[in-house]
């Protein structure tokens, strides 16, 4: 099956700095990425939907400002988590898909603690 | 907004036993899909059943649709240790980019 490579897996900052987490698309062209973010035992929460090319959508309550994100090319996509602080410390993930309402591919997320 | 509710929250059987977790959405939907997350990681697609269809299977799962009822079962028989995991469902609705996905079920194996 397709594979989506999500880089770090675990990083841990200082209350201030930024962080850019990374999401591939391995042996496909994704079209469309997502970005999610999950609290403890809770489901995922949209975040982004992040299209080849053009601006992401921010799903209502997200800031665009606080979580940006760029897809440059149809493989890659990035999260940057601006000025973090310690209430940001959560699980992110992100997936992609090659055709629109087909099945989604995700990376092994990225916990992210703020100190 | 979550659409789909998925019942029961956790779910905790013995080896062997056969594990039924449902979800129920409320618009509309092209697919629902199934998949899994293990702690700490990602999730994997488990199975795709569009709204023309009723009942689908891979392996020892088995998804059922009642779009009448807007509702979908995931059956997972002979469970073992390692099916432990979450479970969520995600509906596809048409015109829509995003999958909206369901709180989730905890299931819980014991050897």
């Amino acid at each position: 099956g397709a594979v989506v490579s999500q880089h770090p897996s675990r990083v841990i900052c200082k209350s201030g700095t930024s962080v850019k987490i990374e999401c591939r698309s391995l042996d496909f062209q994704a079209t469309t990425m997502f970005w999610y973010r999950q609290f403890p035992k809770q489901s995922l929460m949209l975040m982004a939907t992040s299209n080849e090319g053009s601006k992401a959508t921010y799903e209502q309550g997200v800031e665009k400002d606080k979580f940006l994100i760029n897809h440059a090319s149809l493989t890659l996509s990035t999260l940057t988590v601006t000025s973090a602080h310690p209430e940001d410390s959560s699980f992110y993930i992100c997936s992609a898909s090659g055709e629109a309402n087909e099945k989604l591919f995700f990376g092994s997320g990225t916990q992210l603690s703020v100190l | 907004s979550q659409q789909g509710e998925e019942d029961p929250q956790a779910l905790s059987i013995q080896e062997g036993e056969n594990a039924t977790m449902n979800c129920s959405y409320k618009t509309s939907i092209n697919n629902l899909q199934w998949y899994r997350q293990n702690s700490g990681r990602g999730l994997v697609h488990l199975i795709l059943i569009r709204s023309n269809e009723r009942e689908k299977h891979s392996g020892r799962l088995r998804v059922t649709l009642d779009t009448s009822k807007k509702s979908s079962s995931l059956l997972i028989t002979a469970s073992r240790a390692a099916d432990t995991a979450s479970y969520f469902c995600a509906t596809a609705s048409q015109g829509a980019q995003k999958l909206v996905f369901g709180q989730g079920t905890r299931l819980t194996i014991n050897p």
